[in-house]
């Protein structure tokens, strides 16, 4: 079955950037052609998508983080990364990562997902 | 704000049936499949619906879907204590579906 752990700093200080990695274990990261997928949601608030990339490395990215945001595949280690730069407190959130079934270019459904992890910006 | 409009909160007895609707668009819900996922405080969002109406294996009975057109609606019915927690719908959006939406979420309670 396979699992998900994001890991990475709890704690990024303003205009610096942000750099998390999911490790996928139980499955290889290339197997089903999956969208690997990253999430996060502010304290007391909704769930935001922040983007996704598969095993050969295509990514997409929300229009409201993109150009602030890199997601990248390690393949030999089963690993996705994230990194989103010029945080501000605003970026603060639990991230998850998440696999996502395809249909085309398109994603079915997310699952299943990582702990998620803590990020706190604050100097 | 979300692209997916879902009621902020619904509310009923145990026992009684809580629908929950996720409204959006053809560049969304009218071209993609919906998926729903529950949520308790503290937790890890769970998937609960696939592929518009679809329930993974070890999900209750109790919990339905349905999509028309660019509107989804999740409905739980029987409602137990424990169904107490957020609701979230969740699409493909975009010309070519490469993008994903989640709807702002609902909050259900027992009353």
């Amino acid at each position: 079955q396979v699992q998900l752990q994001e890991s990475g700093p709890g704690l990024v200080k303003p205009s610096q950037t942000l750099s998390l990695t999911c490790t996928v274990s139980g499955d290889s990261i290339t197997s089903g052609s999956y969208y690997w997928s990253w999430i996060r949601q502010p304290a007391g608030k909704g769930l935001e998508w922040i983007g996704r990339i598969n095993y050969s490395g295509a990514a997409k990215y929300s229009p409201s983080l993109k150009g602030r945001v890199t997601i990248s595949v390690d393949t030999s280690n089963h690993q996705f990364s994230l990194k989103l730069n010029s945080v501000t407190a605003a970026d603060t959130a639990v991230y998850y990562c998440a696999r996502g079934r395809p249909y085309g270019s398109g994603t079915r459904s997310l699952d299943p997902w990582g702990q998620g992890i803590l990020v706190t910006v604050s100097s | 704000q979300s692209v997916l409009t879902q009621p902020p909160s619904v509310s009923a007895a145990p026992g009684q049936k809580v629908t929950i609707s996720c409204s959006g668009s053809s560049s969304n819900i009218g071209n993609n499949f919906v998926s729903w996922y529950q949520q308790f405080p503290g937790t890890v969002p769970k998937l609960l619906i696939y592929d518009n109406n679809k329930r993974p294996s070890g999900i209750s009975d109790r919990f339905s879907a349905s999509k028309s057109g660019t509107s989804a609606t999740l409905v739980i019915a029987g409602l137990q204590a424990g169904d107490e927690a957020d609701y979230y719908c969740g699409a493909s959006d975009g010309s070519l579906s490469t993008n994903w939406l989640f709807g702002g979420g609902t909050k259900v309670t027992v009353l």
